[in-house]
């Protein structure tokens, strides 16, 4: 399988969580990171957690990782139209000189 | 406060051209990033820098090559162009410390004819 995957699309009504799960297969992982992509701009870093971390919060985002499934998730809390993007999930691998292997990335549709 | 700067938003060129792709950082980073992010493929790694004069190949270098002189900048350079290198291309740099954020450009969509 891919190194790093996350599913496609996911769809939320306004107001409700969002939850985005990534997995990826090398333990070696040492930095986790969480990026959001919207229309017609670049990338921008929401938030990272380290390796040896199981949650990280920052207002309305919540990072949880579980090293021993090699899963990652990023929950929105109360979802609005303004987080309607494409998220990635990216993660920096020891075993390959820290280089940093992004998913395909997330399309969050947020309904009204 | 721009950080990341790729020399053009757009570009059009034929195939067979020779086309540079340039990127500066002002953030005195170490690691330099070239991608292509392509629709259902997400991101992907072309090459990489992680000091003057060095890089490393990434996921798919064929029919790319860079070239770091300076610290600050990063070219990507397409040697003949192809119909499919049409991409948008994004540059990245990034402290040597692995924690701290990695910063984007604006990308730079090429199409080739």
């Amino acid at each position: 399988g891919e190194d790093v995957e996350q599913s496609l699309f996911l769809s939320v009504r306004e107001g409700d969580s969002s939850v985005i799960n990534c997995t990826y297969t090398d333990s070696s992982s040492t930095y986790l990171y969480w990026y959001k992509q919207e229309p017609g701009a670049g990338l921008q870093l929401l938030t990272y957690i380290f390796s040896n971390m199981d949650m990280k919060q920052d207002q309305r985002l919540t990072v949880l990782l579980n090293k021993k499934d090699k899963h990652l998730s990023l929950r929105i809390a109360d979802t609005q139209t303004g987080d309607s993007a494409i998220y990635f999930c990216a993660v920096a691998f020891m075993n390959r000189d820290d280089k940093i292997i992004f998913g395909k990335g997330t399309r969050l549709h947020i309904l009204p | 406060d721009v950080k990341v700067t790729q020399s053009s938003r757009y570009l059009v060129k034929r195939t067979g051209e020779k086309v540079f792709l340039e990127c500066v950082q002002d953030m005195d980073h170490e690691n330099m990033f070239w991608y292509r992010q392509d629709p259902g493929l997400g991101l992907r790694l072309i090459y990489f820098s992680y000091d003057v004069k060095m890089k490393e190949k990434g996921d798919i270098p064929e029919g790319y090559s860079v070239s770091r002189e300076k610290k600050e900048r990063f070219s990507l350079i397409l040697e003949s162009a192809s119909t499919n290198q049409t991409s948008m291309y994004l540059c990245a740099s990034l402290s040597g410390q692995g924690g701290d954020e990695q910063f984007f450009g604006p990308g730079t969509r090429l199409t080739v004819l």
